[in-house]
């Protein structure tokens, strides 16, 4: 499969194959991480999230990984379908940005592209 | 569950006049929900926070003027782009979570509306 040791903008894999998307984060106060996936002139669709006090956690093809010391994270998506083309973005937040409901701040997208 | 609708999908205006965008939770209240800017080929911008019953917070560098935001409701948000030209031409995608917020549970997002001033 396809590895992204740093954030890349693109990332073009073939069908079957493992992706993988990097994200580094700058604020060690983020506690809460989010990946979204976002195709042509929609809106962003969430695909998995993890919370600080954990370092992977597994959904239905994805598995998201998170490394609190080097503030890094990184989205695993196995066996890679055409479908699977879109932007994906990482997403973070912390308790201290505000009190009722905390925005999230999104990192650099990276673009994927699945060849059959 | 959890659906956001945005209205409408895309808008074209002249230069000087002003456009509402609408952002509704279908099947749930939302206290708060937040807009976002987003131009090609990059990330998503947090513009403004919006509370309902209460003003809203804007991000450093947004014009609150420019940017007129009401929520008037639990289930609805309104974006005002006031004064349009053509450097506002943007993505504006709005947001909401159900219930008033634990901070770590996600956000879900409408499908933008695409803001074009000639």
């Amino acid at each position: 499969g396809e590895s992204v040791g740093l954030h890349l903008p693109t990332l073009s894999v073939q069908e079957g194959d493992n992706s993988i998307i990097n994200c580094a984060y700058s604020n060690s106060a983020s506690d809460y991480f989010i990946w979204y996936k976002q195709e042509s002139g929609k809106g962003p669709q969430f695909i998995i999230d993890i919370r600080s006090n954990m370092d992977k956690r597994q959904g239905q093809r994805v598995t998201v990984l998170l490394n609190k010391t080097v503030k890094h994270l990184s989205l695993q998506i196995a066996a890679t379908q055409p479908g699977d083309s879109a932007v994906y973005f990482c997403a973070e937040t912390s308790p201290a940005r505000n009190q009722a409901g905390t925005a999230l701040i999104f990192g650099k997208g990276t673009t994927l592209s699945v060849s059959s | 569950g959890a659906v956001v609708s945005q209205h409408p999908s895309r808008v074209i205006c002249k230069s000087g006049t002003s456009v509402k965008i609408e952002c509704r939770s279908l099947d749930f209240q939302a206290t708060t929900m937040f807009w976002y800017r987003q131009f090609p080929k990059q990330s998503l911008m947090l513009m403004a926070t919006s509370n309902e019953g209460s003003k809203a917070t804007y991000e450093q560098g947004v014009e609150k003027d420019k940017f007129l935001i009401n929520h008037a409701s639990l289930t609805l948000s309104t974006l005002t782009v006031t004064s349009a030209h053509p450097e506002d031409s943007s993505f504006y995608i709005c947001s909401a979570k159900p219930g008033t917020g634990l901070y770590n549970s996600p956000l879900h997002f409408g499908n933008g509306t695409r803001l074009t001033v000639t």
